[in-house]
């Protein structure tokens, strides 16, 4: 079965810094999608930027960007210019492409405080 | 595009009372939707795929007695929780997918159950 870790309960950053939030899976499929998903204090899950398995350029979404490491198995999140608002749970999630299944695993969570 | 809507956001019951909890796909066919909870603090846990025209398909140890799903429309899902107690209070999320391993889910608003 697969795993997903953050082993990040919280991170805090500067506005205008840059903060990396981690997060590594356990698999042994070969073909798979990657997430990150940011739920604000209203509890809505917005996506911030997905990875493709067999794709090895990394995906980028304007201040978001991904460091994937396949072989690791590592999928962190970089946000760049942090902004107030993007203070939030940030959760990593995994999806199977060969199983017959679409579901969503998620990791815990890291909760991201942005101070001005 | 592929915005789903969950009716309703907040809902707050007596111990003993059946809720029925909706997410609608607004403008893309849900062949499948897929129910989350997620309790205080903690991450999403997967409950059930629901699949249009078929049963669902339940997670290891969530009651299919207790929290019953119907998928009778490609737009709709409905889950209702029996006989509630406090301990079914939690956060409800439904994303759908349309069935394309490409395409990512759009989550619902989610509902907060309150069991009293």
């Amino acid at each position: 079965a697969q795993t997903v870790t953050q082993s990040q309960p919280e991170m805090s950053v500067q506005e205008a810094e840059t903060v990396t939030l981690s997060c590594t899976y356990d698999t042994s499929e070969s073909d798979y999608y990657l997430f990150w998903y940011k739920q604000p204090p209203s509890r809505q899950m917005i996506l911030v930027i997905r990875q493709e398995a067999y794709k090895q350029q990394n995906a980028t979404e304007n201040r978001f960007s991904v460091n994937f490491q396949k072989a690791a198995k590592s999928f962190s999140l970089k946000i760049s210019d942090s902004q107030l608002g993007d203070a939030a749970m940030y959760f990593c999630a995994y999806r199977s492409v060969l199983n017959n299944t679409d579901k969503l695993i998620f990791g815990t969570g890291t909760r991201l405080q942005v101070f001005p | 595009g592929a915005v789903v809507s969950q009716h309703p956001s907040r809902v707050i019951c007596k111990s003993g009372t059946s809720v029925k909890i909706e997410c609608r796909s607004l403008d893309f066919q849900a062949t499948t939707m897929f129910w989350y909870r997620q309790f205080p603090k903690q991450s999403l846990m997967l409950m059930a795929t629901s699949n249009e025209g078929s049963k669902a398909t339940y997670e290891q140890g969530v009651e299919k007695d207790k929290f019953l799903i119907n998928h009778a429309s490609l737009t709709l899902s409905t889950l209702t929780v029996t006989s509630a107690h406090p301990e079914d209070s939690s956060f409800y999320i439904c994303p759908g997918g349309t069935g394309c391993r490409n395409q990512p889910q759009h989550f619902g608003d989610g509902t907060r159950l309150s069991i009293l």
